[in-house]
């Protein structure tokens, strides 16, 4: 079993929809939870933090993780054509000091349609 | 603005040739990393440093080599001996495990 799982998509809405984007994880030590979001031929960008369970709430976007069922999640509200990129997650765990690895997931491709 | 800067965006290689690719940052990040990415296989980590003159193998470190003279800088090469190069690479830093990773903007290196 891989220790990140990320449904690769093509994920494929229309303009103003809701998107759930989720990831699944088998390393119960992973304490921080990120999603990047990249553009194509860019670097992936930090677009949501979230340090063990909980939400977070940044304008359109909701991270949730929920650390017992080891999954989480990335909802865009009111997608837009300029979301349509790929987003992975990634996690760490709260290991010892100087170790600062991150795990990602393979990505989701999203595509909005105007 | 501080960032990392990757050079060259696109780079084209004859087979059998060495190639350097570079990674500065500003950020004063201790910790730098270097990924390889192609199609359906998401990051793969090929070396990463935790602090200058030292750095660890990472996942598909085979046919390559690094450098970590200096704090800001971390060059990748791509050797002679990695049988399949061509792909998108991407530097990047932090400073701790909790405020994940600043990315450069990649090199796309293309073997010919």
């Amino acid at each position: 079993q891989k220790e990140v799982e990320q449904d690769p998509g093509p994920l494929s809405v229309p303009e103003g929809a809701i998107v759930s984007l989720n990831c699944t994880y088998s390393n119960s030590a992973f304490q921080y939870f990120m999603w990047y979001r990249q553009y194509s031929r860019k670097g992936p960008e930090l677009l949501m933090y979230t340090y063990s369970s909980g939400n977070k709430e940044d304008g359109r976007f909701t991270a949730q993780v929920d650390k017992s069922s080891k999954y989480i999640s990335l909802f865009i509200r009111d997608s837009q054509p300029s979301d349509s990129a790929t987003y992975l997650c990634a996690m760490s765990a709260h290991s010892g000091a100087g170790s600062y690895q991150l795990t990602f997931g393979k990505g989701t491709k999203l595509s909005v349609i105007p | 603005d501080g960032g990392i800067t990757q050079s060259p965006k696109y780079l084209f290689r004859k087979e059998g040739q060495n190639v350097t690719l570079s990674c500065e940052q500003n950020l004063n990040h201790d910790a730098m990393y270097w990924y390889r990415q192609d199609p359906g296989q998401g990051l793969r980590l090929i070396y990463y440093s935790q602090i200058v003159n030292d750095f660890q193998k990472g996942d598909i470190a085979e046919g390559y080599s690094v450098s970590r003279e200096k704090k800001e800088s971390f060059p990748l090469t791509v050797t002679s001996a990695q049988k399949n190069p061509t792909a998108f690479y991407l530097c990047a830093s932090s400073r701790d495990r909790g405020n994940g990773y600043t990315f450069g903007s990649g090199t796309r290196l293309t073997v010919v």
